[in-house]
């Protein structure tokens, strides 16, 4: 099984529907986080949690809302999706400051195999 | 707006040349330079986390220097073989907040 597990793999959506994206992991990293692949823009971040009870917006949260129900899960919400919302999407682990004593590899991220979400 | 910028964005490479390429990132803030592989249909992968100023790290053919006083970090790919085709990607660590820059995409011809 995979360390990083994302469902679903694909969707394809309408407009205005409510959309979730679900991400667990089996790493025991205190640190989850939800990017957005567009061609050319490389990865956006959405949002980003240190830790069950701690919730950070990224640099394009608009539109888009986070659960953190457990250390080992954390769900992406589309409250009412739209065409622009086309993308790629990672959901990410990192150790942080559970990590390796050498503290270069405290931030490395572990992603899932992406989900593919289409808005018509 | 992307701080972390690539070049270039793309380049073909001729096997068992070597080639190098390029991510700038700012200054403040910063902890680390990550480099990861991304190969198509796969999840990107890990290469290297730098922190220190002339840091060097090395993995086989492929190896990677920081420069954190101005601001910018070399990737380097000796002897390419098609294996290596892929995106690399570059990303600023902010203190576990990393902004990733668009990515090298290199494909390497036979």
């Amino acid at each position: 099984d995979a360390d990083v597990t994302q469902t679903p793999r694909n969707r394809i959506t309408k407009t205005g529907k409510r959309i979730m994206l679900e991400c667990s992991q089996t790493k025991g990293h205190d640190r989850m986080y939800w990017y957005r692949q567009d061609p050319g823009l490389g990865l956006r971040l959405i949002y980003y949690s240190f830790d069950v009870k701690d919730i950070n917006k990224g640099e394009i949260s608009d539109g888009y809302s986070v659960s953190r129900q457990a250390q080992a899960k954390f769900s992406l919400s589309l409250e009412s999706a739209i065409p622009n919302q086309t993308a790629l999407y990672f959901c990410a682990t990192s150790a942080g400051n559970r990590g390796p004593t050498n503290s270069d590899g405290a931030n490395v991220l572990t992603f899932g195999a992406g989900s593919r979400l289409t808005v018509l | 707006i992307l701080n972390v910028e690539q070049s270039p964005q793309s380049l073909h490479v001729q096997e068992g040349d070597s080639t190098n390429f390029t991510c700038s990132f700012p200054s403040s803030n910063f902890y680390a330079l990550h480099w990861y592989r991304w190969e198509t249909a796969k999840s990107p992968e890990a290469l290297f986390v730098m922190t220190l100023n002339g840091d060097e790290k090395k993995k086989g053919r492929i190896s990677a220097t920081l420069n954190t006083k101005e601001g910018y970090s070399y990737l380097y790919i000796k002897g390419s073989q098609p294996e290596d085709s892929a995106t690399y990607l570059c990303a600023s660590d902010s203190w576990g907040k990393l902004q990733f820059g668009a990515g090298t995409q290199v494909v390497v011809t036979p």
